[in-house]
This record gives C-alpha cells, sequence and structure tokens, in this order.
C-alpha cells in the first residue's frame, strides 16, 4: 500500500511534443506529489509538486494533471525540448513528509 | 540550493571493508535522510534523522548504521561492504520550513569490489 506505481519505464519523444509520464498509488493518507527531475550523475530535484485539492497545476511547460478518484497522476511536458532529456520520478507523502514514497522513474529522451 | 554537501563524490572499496559517506548541510535543518539508487528501484529509504541522535530505519537499512552527532552531519557507515551496496547513495534534507519536500544532495558513487 505504500507503493507508488510509474509507468513507462521509458519513452521516446520528437522535439516539440508532449511527454505523459503516469503515476498510480494506493493509500490514500498521501497528501502531498512532487515530481523529481534528475540528469545523469546529479541528484534528484524538485521539479513540480501537488496537494489533491486540486485537479491540475502548471508551471511553465509541466503540467500535473491529478485524478483524486482514480488515485492516479501524471505529468505532462508541453513543447518537449531535447534539455529535457532525464529520468522523472514522481513521489507520494503524507505526515508532513515524515512518508515519502518514489516510483520507479521513466527514462525520458527527446530526439532533437 | 539547499546546501548539501556529500562526500566523498566516488569511491572504491573491497569487500569486507568499513566505509563511511557524509552529508553536511549548512543549515541546520531537523530532517535529514540517506537514500540510495540502484535501476528499477528508483530511490529507496535507507536511514533516517528528526534531529540529534534521533535516527531511524527506513525500508532497506540492513547493513548500514547512521549517527548524527551535530544537526549537520549525517553519516551512513556500512560496517562491512558487500557487493551489494555497489550504488549511488543521496543525501536529502527536509526544509524546516516547507514541511513536504525533500531536497537532494549530488550522490556519492560508492563501488564494492
Amino acid at each position: 500500500q505504500q507503493q507508488v506505481k510509474q509507468s513507462p519505464q521509458s519513452l521516446i519523444v520528437q522535439k516539440g511534443g508532449i511527454s505523459i509520464i503516469n503515476c498510480a498509488y494506493e493509500n490514500t493518507a498521501f497528501d502531498y506529489f512532487p515530481w523529481y527531475q534528475q540528469f545523469p550523475g546529479k541528484g534528484p530535484a524538485l521539479l513540480i509538486a501537488i496537494r489533491p485539492d486540486v485537479s491540475e497545476k502548471k508551471e511553465g511547460r509541466f503540467t500535473i494533471s491529478f485524478n483524486k478518484s482514480a488515485k492516479q497522476f501524471s505529468l505532462h511536458i508541453m513543447d518537449s525540448q531535447p534539455g529535457d532529456s532525464a529520468t522523472y520520478f514522481c513521489a507520494a507523502s503524507y505526515n508532513y513528509g515524515q512518508n515519502f514514497v518514489f516510483g520507479p522513474g521513466t527514462r525520458l529522451s527527446v530526439l532533437p | 540550493d539547499a546546501g548539501i554537501t556529500q562526500s566523498p563524490r566516488h569511491k572504491v572499496t573491497e569487500t569486507g571493508t568499513p566505509v563511511t559517506l557524509r552529508c553536511h548541510q549548512t543549515e541546520n535543518h531537523r530532517y535529514m535522510y540517506w537514500y540510495r539508487q540502484d535501476p528499477g528501484h528508483g530511490l529507496r529509504l535507507i536511514h533516517y534523522s528528526y534531529g540529534v541522535k534521533d535516527t531511524d530505519k527506513g525500508e532497506v537499512s540492513d547493513g548500514y548504521s547512521v549517527s548524527r552527532s551535530k544537526t549537520e552531519d549525517f553519516l551512513l557507515t556500512l560496517e562491512s561492504a558487500t557487493s551489494s551496496q555497489t550504488s549511488v547513495y543521496f543525501c536529502a534534507i527536509r526544509l524546516d520550513r516547507d514541511g513536504n519536500t525533500i531536497y537532494f544532495g549530488e550522490g556519492s558513487w560508492l563501488t564494492v569490489v
């Protein structure tokens, strides 16, 4: 019940296309859902996050869509660029971040 | 930048030897974490600390110990390294002013041969 599932494992998108990564959870206690972006040789960096009281949050080309009833959330990258090529992790937490669970990651490659 | 420094950044060690990884933060936040990252497993919590001398186990704590004698430093020790502990280790902190998000260091690459 602590698990966060993430798909796809890898994704190849053409420059300018839309990248979509999906995550699902079981534990309804989760109340914070961040996404992290990781470049090779670097630590994961917070990209964008959402709480379950909203269905969508947008920051620039990055949007989180959240479906509370389905217990699913997704990351959409609009106008994908080669510089977006990285590994993306979804995560879920509750209890003010004391319990933090990560998905297994999605490796995104954006072709020029 | 959350002011996290990990050392060493890269290390090769032999099976059976002790190894200590250090995480240092500059802002004295209360919560600190050690994760390991392996292909197909994402990020898994090893141990975390919620204050000086206050630590607890995470999902994959076997074979690891931690210590926090100062707020700014969180040490991860492999008492007797094994090849299965070859991994990338990330330290993370949770900002006291933002209780929900954790921020990661740059990582320590450990190879046990």
